[in-house]
This record gives C-alpha cells, sequence and structure tokens, in this order.
C-alpha cells in the first residue's frame, strides 16, 4: 500500500490566490481527516469526513476554506483566497476503524 | 486551558537511559490515548496507544494510562540516538481512535550520545 498520498509537497503562493491541496486515502480507510500545523498552534482538526460525508468542520478557520471528499479515494481542501496566516503545514490521514491515523507527508503551504 | 497539555521540552536524556514523556487531557470522557512520534519535516507516525488503565509495552516503548488522574506517559527504555524527535500526545472519545483526536504540542525529546 502507498500509504496515504498528498499532493503537492510545497506550494508557495501569493496572497489572494486560490491555493487546492489534494489527498488520496489508503484504500478501504472510511475515515479522512484535514489537520493543519504551526508551531505556535500544533496540530489543529479542520475536519473531517466518514464515508466521504463531512461529519465535523467545526475547525475550518472561516468561509474562505473548503473541503469536499466527491468519492472513497480523494478529498481536496481550498482555501480561497489565501492570506499570509494561512501558512502552514497541512496534513491529511485517514483511518480504518482499528487504532489511530496514518498522516500524509504533508502539504508546506507558503503564501507571501 | 488547553485541552491536552504536554510539556514542550526540550527533553535532553543520555543515550541508554531512560526518556519519561508525560501529557495530561481536560475531557474525563475520553477514552482512546496515542503517542505519535515525528521527526523534523516529516509526518506524525503511530507508535502506541492504550485504551485502559494500567501499562502496555512494545519492545522499547511504555504507555501508562490513569484515567482518574487523566494522565499518559510514555516510557522509552534504553534511548536511542534514533529515538530524538518530537512526541506527540493525542486524545481521542470513541474506543477505536478512529474519530477525531486532540493532539498536544508535542515534546521535543534529544538523545545526548
Amino acid at each position: 500500500d502507498a500509504g496515504v498520498i498528498q499532493s503537492p509537497r510545497h506550494e508557495v503562493t501569493e496572497m489572494g490566490q486560490e491555493v487546492t491541496l489534494r489527498c488520496k486515502p489508503i484504500s478501504g480507510h472510511d475515515y479522512l481527516f484535514w489537520y493543519r500545523q504551526t508551531m505556535m498552534r500544533g496540530l489543529e482538526l479542520l475536519i473531517y469526513f466518514n464515508n466521504n460525508v463531512p461529519i465535523d468542520d467545526s475547525g475550518m478557520p472561516e468561509d474562505r476554506f473548503s473541503a469536499k471528499m466527491p468519492n472513497a479515494s480523494f478529498s481536496t481542501l481550498k482555501i480561497q483566497p489565501s492570506e499570509p496566516r494561512d501558512s502552514a503545514v497541512y496534513f491529511c490521514a485517514s483511518s480504518s476503524g482499528t487504532a489511530g491515523y496514518t498522516f500524509g507527508s504533508g502539504t508546506r503551504l507558503t503564501v507571501v | 486551558q488547553k485541552e491536552v497539555e504536554q510539556n514542550s521540552g526540550p527533553l535532553s536524556v543520555p543515550e541508554g537511559a531512560i526518556a519519561s514523556l508525560n501529557c495530561t487531557y481536560s475531557d474525563r470522557g475520553s477514552q482512546s490515548f496515542f503517542w505519535y512520534r515525528q521527526y523534523s519535516g516529516k509526518s506524525p507516525e503511530l507508535i502506541m496507544f492504550i485504551y485502559s488503565n494500567g501499562d502496555k509495552e512494545d519492545g522499547r516503548f511504555t504507555a501508562q494510562l490513569n484515567k482518574a488522574s487523566q494522565y499518559v506517559s510514555l516510557l522509552i527504555r534504553d534511548s536511542q540516538p534514533s529515538d530524538s524527535a518530537t512526541y506527540l500526545c493525542a486524545v481521542g472519545i470513541s474506543n477505536f481512535g478512529n474519530e477525531k483526536l486532540t493532539f498536544g504540542t508535542g515534546t521535543r525529546l534529544t538523545i545526548i550520545p
């Protein structure tokens, strides 16, 4: 199994631009999570899905953020418009109902 | 008050010694407890999980849980330089940890050769 696959690995964009982060969970995993990690705040849950349905999006910071999971093998996190304070590492993780998550390698986002 | 608290460190331990990492949590309804290791620039990887009070051992790692005190710890025996990383404590409200986890900010551990 290739694990959780995220793309791109790095993204540098200008303030105001749209950013789309992508995630492919492990096949058979029915939970998918989007987390953001910063030095100041650590890992923060943004949103999670169960069987492609959003369950809890209370961590999404504001309307500029949106996430979709059109099928069991793909999810996107979109930021529009992006701001410098959105700079962070964004992790996608998936879980099968057994213990714990498997994280992807993350997307390092820099908004200048 | 943070929901999951860890000493941010850095914690420095001589090679071969026991490293002790601690975590407290605020939600008494928490059911599942995890320790993740994160190397610099990498993603977190699961190393231990525990659901019941007491100790759970896996190789050089021992997780300890005390629900009454809302406290979970990780002991690393015979510490190796490769154990140098940030250790994240995570807490969940389900029995399986497949729902959302709340993470602490991590403790940075350095093993001194």
